[in-house]
Formats: C-alpha cells, sequence, structure tokens
C-alpha cells in the first residue's frame, strides 16, 4: 500500500476555502485517493474519492495532477464545524481484501 | 438503515479479563473490518474479512481474535486483556470495490485497568 504524507494540523477561518494537500509518490496504476473526515468520537465518514483530474461532490474537491503522486483535498467556505481531522488514503479498491490503512491524518481547525 | 452498529459504546476491563466487541451491519457488505484508534493518532487495522467465514490478520493482530459466521456480524474477542489494548475500537464495513468508501461504526472506548 502507498504511503503517504499530510501535514499534521492547518488552521483557517470560517468562510475560508481550506486546501490540503497528500503526497503518495509510490501511488500503484490501480490505488485510488480517498479522503476521510473524522469527528471528536466519532467513526471516519468517507467524504471523496477519485483517480485522476478533479472530482467534485457536495461537500469537497479533490485535485488529482497527471502523475497522481499528490493530491489535494479542498473544502469550499469552510465552517466552524468543519473542524475535524482528515486522512488522505491511497489503495487499490479493486484488490482482495483491500483493507486501508490510516495515517496521522491533517487536523483542522476552523475558528470564528 | 442504522449502518454499523457496535456494542458496548463503553467498557472498563480488568487485567486478564475477557470480552467480546459487537459488530452488526445491515448493508450486506462483503467486507468488514476492525480497527483501533489510540488517542491522538491515526487507525491501525486489527482483523479484516472479505466474507462469511473467511477473516485475515491486519497490522496489528496480536492479543485479538475474530469471526465471521454471518455477512451481517463480526465480533471482536479480546482474551487476555492489558493496558496496551486500552483503545477506542472501530468496525468498518465495505463493499468489495470500495467505490463508496468504508462505513464506520460509531466505536467502543475500552479502558483496561
Amino acid at each position: 500500500l502507498a504511503k503517504t504524507t499530510q501535514p499534521i494540523s492547518m488552521d483557517s477561518y470560517e468562510g475560508q476555502e481550506v486546501n490540503i494537500t497528500c503526497s503518495h509518490n509510490n501511488i500503484a496504476t490501480n490505488d485510488y485517493i480517498t479522503w476521510y473526515q473524522q469527528f471528536p468520537s466519532q467513526g471516519p465518514r468517507f467524504i471523496i474519492q477519485g483517480y485522476k483530474t478533479k472530482v467534485t461532490n457536495e461537500v469537497a474537491s479533490l485535485f488529482i495532477p497527471a502523475d497522481r503522486k499528490s493530491s489535494t483535498l479542498s473544502l469550499p467556505r469552510v465552517s466552524l464545524s468543519d473542524t475535524a481531522v482528515y486522512y488522505c488514503l491511497v489503495g487499490d479498491n479493486q484488490a482482495a481484501g483491500n483493507k486501508l490503512t490510516f495515517g496521522g491524518g491533517t487536523r483542522v481547525l476552523v475558528k470564528p | 438503515n442504522a449502518g454499523v452498529t457496535q456494542t458496548p459504546k463503553f467498557r472498563i476491563l480488568k487485567i486478564g479479563q475477557s470480552m467480546t466487541l459487537q459488530c452488526t451491519q445491515d448493508m450486506n457488505h462483503n467486507y468488514m473490518y476492525w480497527y483501533r484508534q489510540d488517542p491522538g493518532m491515526g487507525l491501525k487495522l486489527i482483523y479484516y474479512s472479505v466474507g462469511a467465514g473467511i477473516t485475515d490478520k491486519g497490522e496489528v493482530p496480536n492479543g485479538y481474535n475474530v469471526s465471521r459466521s454471518t455477512t451481517e456480524d463480526f465480533p471482536l474477542r479480546l482474551e487476555l486483556a492489558a493496558p496496551s489494548q486500552t483503545s477506542v475500537y472501530f468496525c468498518a464495513s465495505s463493499y468489495p470495490t470500495g467505490g463508496d468508501g468504508y462505513t464506520f461504526g460509531s466505536g467502543t472506548r475500552l479502558t483496561v485497568v
């Protein structure tokens, strides 16, 4: 499984856009990039997944450059409730026994 | 639709005691997983299962056992609890393709004293 590196923490203010970049230099051809959000005392929640270029849903956007060695999760106009830990994971969705490894994540603090 | 349900939510065990953490899902997911999360850390995979009757070890399986007799249930057994097993335990499930991501339960907070 490809190892990921992401910032330990980030601060932002309400209404701003938050961009979290994840490095995954050893990403394999069949690997997808998935982001999860975790609030205190809760299990992680799936946010978005992508393979290349750009993916957008009602919560976030995911930007993946052509070489796929990094990806950026973009949270538009954050609110206080977006304060959470965000995990970047890389793995092969099609592999039997697909088992994702969660690193330390990025702690995002949204300030008023 | 309840998703992934874990019981109990909290438990205190004495060293050497045993217990079973229950996990059930109603989404007909083939794959199920057990993770543990220590304070301020990421999640580590303990065991996983790709279907009824099939289980395999993850990153940190020592001190734990699992079984998967049905698609819905994936209990985690702790034998001879140790303080190092104090953690929050999360159960998760997914479809084989993983395209919709994992669905996690709300966790069981276990303290071993």
